[in-house]
């Protein structure tokens, strides 16, 4: 299993730009979410989604937006791209078991610079 | 809302020490706890977790405590080694919604040879 794999590792962007951020998970499971570490801080939650079809919004959403068309893929979109969102992007998924605890597992990163 | 700090920020102890992580939260309604840890320039690694439930959990050297009431936590790591080097975040679930998670902003841990 190759786990959580998100592409780029590393992308600038200009101011207004847009782009997609991919994230691909081969666990099978059901949760996936996209978190945001600013330097020297913790992460934040972005977007969550707890099946195909079916997402929801985070704790800081205003500026994003997700999909989840497939169990697998879980892709965070930025439209217009503005210097407050330079930050690493971090995608985790988990399973969902009733009554047991659950273990997010996290992608490397993709570390955003928007000039 | 959820405010959850973690002290000190950073931490450099020598090897062979026992050392305690902190971590507080402002409500006390959690679904559980969890500790990561964070290599530079990597994702989180999940340590422990505890259930509201529980008062602690234990995996080889690392015991993490929970105490509710008083929202916190505390992340006791024994007979510390260069390895365990790394930041150390701990997160909160809410009960009221299971899918929202609160990080810590971390600390940061060097443990000199």
């Amino acid at each position: 299993n190759a786990g959580v794999t998100q592409t780029p590792k590393f992308r600038i962007l200009k101011i207004g730009q847009s782009m997609t951020l991919q994230c691909t998970q081969d666990m099978n499971h059901n949760y996936m979410y996209w978190y945001r570490q600013d330097p020297g801080m913790g992460l934040k939650l972005i977007y969550y989604s707890v099946g195909a079809g079916i997402t929801d919004k985070g704790e800081v959403p205003n500026g994003y937006n997700v999909s989840r068309s497939t169990t697998e893929d879980f892709p965070l979109r930025l439209e217009l791209a503005a210097p407050s969102q330079t930050s690493v992007y971090f995608c985790a998924s988990s399973n969902r078991l009733a009554g047991l605890g659950e273990t997010q597992y996290f992608g490397p990163g993709t570390r955003l610079l928007v000039l | 809302k959820q405010e959850v700090t973690q002290i000190p920020a950073a931490l450099s102890v020598p090897e062979g020490e026992n050392l305690v992580l902190n971590c507080s939260f402002t409500d006390s309604a959690i679904y559980n706890l969890q500790w990561f840890r964070q290599d530079p320039g990597k994702g989180l690694t999940s340590l422990l977790l505890i259930q509201s439930s529980q008062r602690e959990q234990t995996s080889g050297r690392l015991n993490a405590s929970l105490d509710k009431s008083s929202g916190r936590s505390t992340l006791y790591i024994a007979a510390s080694q260069p390895g365990d080097s790394a930041t150390y975040l701990c997160a909160v679930r809410r009960l009221d919604n299971f899918n929202k998670f609160y990080f810590g902003s971390g600390t940061k841990l060097n443990v000199k040879p």
